[in-house]
């Protein structure tokens, strides 16, 4: 199985300063049809997970545009330019490259 | 607007079964994929299933493999979930997720399953 590995665990982050999420994979993620299916969760209290990125870098619809993705090989990485209150929760990373599809441990977001 | 509808949850003891249903609408459900993720109390994410479009091929998390089983009935837009052999580790919300280019773009709200004697 591919494990999925985020750092930090916990992130609190000022009102208005970046945050950054890493997201390592114990192997390749390339599907067999060639694309990269990493995409990042966000999990607010309470809620259920909502998709954020896809495909590495392309955010989804209605997703500000505060939230960034970007990586390759094993190496992956979501951004949040300017983190608002609202951002606060569980960020996950998940890989569909191959079954069983994984996510990582979850990064909690809090502000300071 | 995309809906999709947990129920079936609730307590049961271990060796027990479950039947979990998803009921979809405001899209057309025969042309995606649908996954059941569960969501131990306090832990993190963990798939469970996928189905296709037209139930041609599912797979399984290795925890459940062999005891629950995923189906889906496009004509009534449900999707489904047979839990036997049910364990206390097996306790957790469970979310019907839409897959959308191998990702989850739409989430339930969730049914709690709670294995206990």
């Amino acid at each position: 199985d591919i494990v999925m590995t985020q750092t930090p665990l916990s992130s609190p982050v000022t009102l208005g300063q970046p945050a950054s999420i890493s997201c390592r994979s114990s192997q390749s993620l390339v599907h067999s049809d060639g694309n990269i299916y990493l995409s990042w969760l966000q999990q607010r209290p309470g809620q259920p997970p909502r998709l954020l990125i896809y495909k590495i870098s392309n955010r989804f619809s209605g997703v500000p545009d505060r939230f960034s993705g970007s990586g390759a090989g094993t190496e992956f990485t979501l951004k949040i330019s300017r983190v608002e209150a609202e951002d606060v929760g569980v960020y996950y990373c998940m890989q569909a490259a191959q079954f069983p599809w994984t996510f990582g441990q979850g990064t909690k977001v809090e502000i300071k | 607007e995309v809906q999709l509808v947990e129920s079936g949850g609730g307590l049961v003891q271990p060796g027990g079964s479950l039947r979990l249903s998803c009921a979809a609408s405001g899209f057309t459900f025969n042309s995606y994929s649908m996954n059941w993720v569960r969501q131990a109390p306090g832990k993190g994410l963990e798939w469970v299933s996928y189905i296709s479009r037209s139930s041609s091929t599912t797979y399984y998390a290795d925890s459940v493999k062999g005891r629950f089983t995923i189906s889906r009935d496009n004509a009534k837009n449900s999707l489904y979930l047979q839990m036997n052999s049910l364990r206390a580790e097996d306790t957790a919300v469970y979310y019907c997720a839409r897959d959308l280019i191998y990702s989850f773009d739409n989430w339930g709200q969730g049914t709690l399953v709670t294995v206990s004697s």
